[in-house]
């Protein structure tokens, strides 16, 4: 049972214009959610994340917004950057207890 | 701060044969964790210590892959016999106990494991 979807398998910017990347979650106890990065052939890295109680956080170009009612969060990138090609995962928990995540993004952005 | 480390980076075995990982988190981290993640599926946890102790290996097939985390350290994962499903990458992770809600932990860079 897949309780973090990313229906988006790919996603192509251009540099400059804003990203937005969306993830649907089915579990109404998770505290926190968070959106982690990665390159290729290295592990994901933490980028950004929002408590349960919050419907945005920000973060320099990255900002996360919170949609409880919908069980839909979103990560918006402004201006999006080259640097910023990765595939971005949305990841939720319960506590300080195991994440669970989506299948991940592709972001394309192209110069 | 030094990084998680794990080695080695790529593994290609057959079928039915064994094969271990090894993963050494950041110093102090308390906590440890063994992720697999399958191509064009988001990583999924399989095992997850605090100290030397197991916390949830629920989603662990203990039919085949054994874990053990040596003095609250290092961890080495291991499968055996291997299937060609197997075929993933392994990320170890790891975090404090004192560390805040929400700011994740911190990943290696994985083993690339193919079955053939």
């Amino acid at each position: 049972d897949q309780q973090v979807k990313q229906n988006s398998p790919s996603l192509s910017v251009q540099e400059g214009r804003i990203s937005i990347l969306n993830c649907d979650y089915t579990n109404s106890m998770f505290d926190y959610f968070l959106w982690y990065k990665k390159y290729p052939a290295e592990g994901p890295t933490f980028l950004i994340s929002i408590s349960s109680i919050k419907d945005k956080n920000e973060d320099g170009r990255f900002t996360v917004f919170l949609n409880k009612s919908a069980k839909h969060l979103s990560l918006h990138i402004v201006p999006s950057q080259p640097g910023d090609s990765a595939v971005y995962f949305c990841a939720a928990q319960t506590g300080a207890n195991n994440l669970f995540f989506g299948t991940g993004t592709r972001l394309t952005v192209i110069p | 701060e030094a990084g998680v480390a794990q080695s080695p980076r790529y593994k290609i075995i057959e079928k039915r044969q064994s094969v271990a990982f090894w993963c050494n988190p950041i110093s102090g981290h308390a906590t440890l964790y063994w992720y697999q993640q399958i191509l064009g599926q988001g990583p999924k946890l399989l095992i997850q210590f605090q100290n030397n102790g197991v916390v949830d290996d629920s989603q662990l097939p203990k039919d085949r892959f054994s874990a053990e985390r040596l003095k609250g350290v290092d961890s080495t994962l291991k499968i055996q016999p291997a299937k060609l499903e197997d075929s993933a990458v392994y990320l170890c992770a790891s975090s404090s106990l004192g560390q805040a809600w929400g700011y994740g932990y911190t990943f290696g860079s994985g083993t690339r494991l193919t079955v053939v």
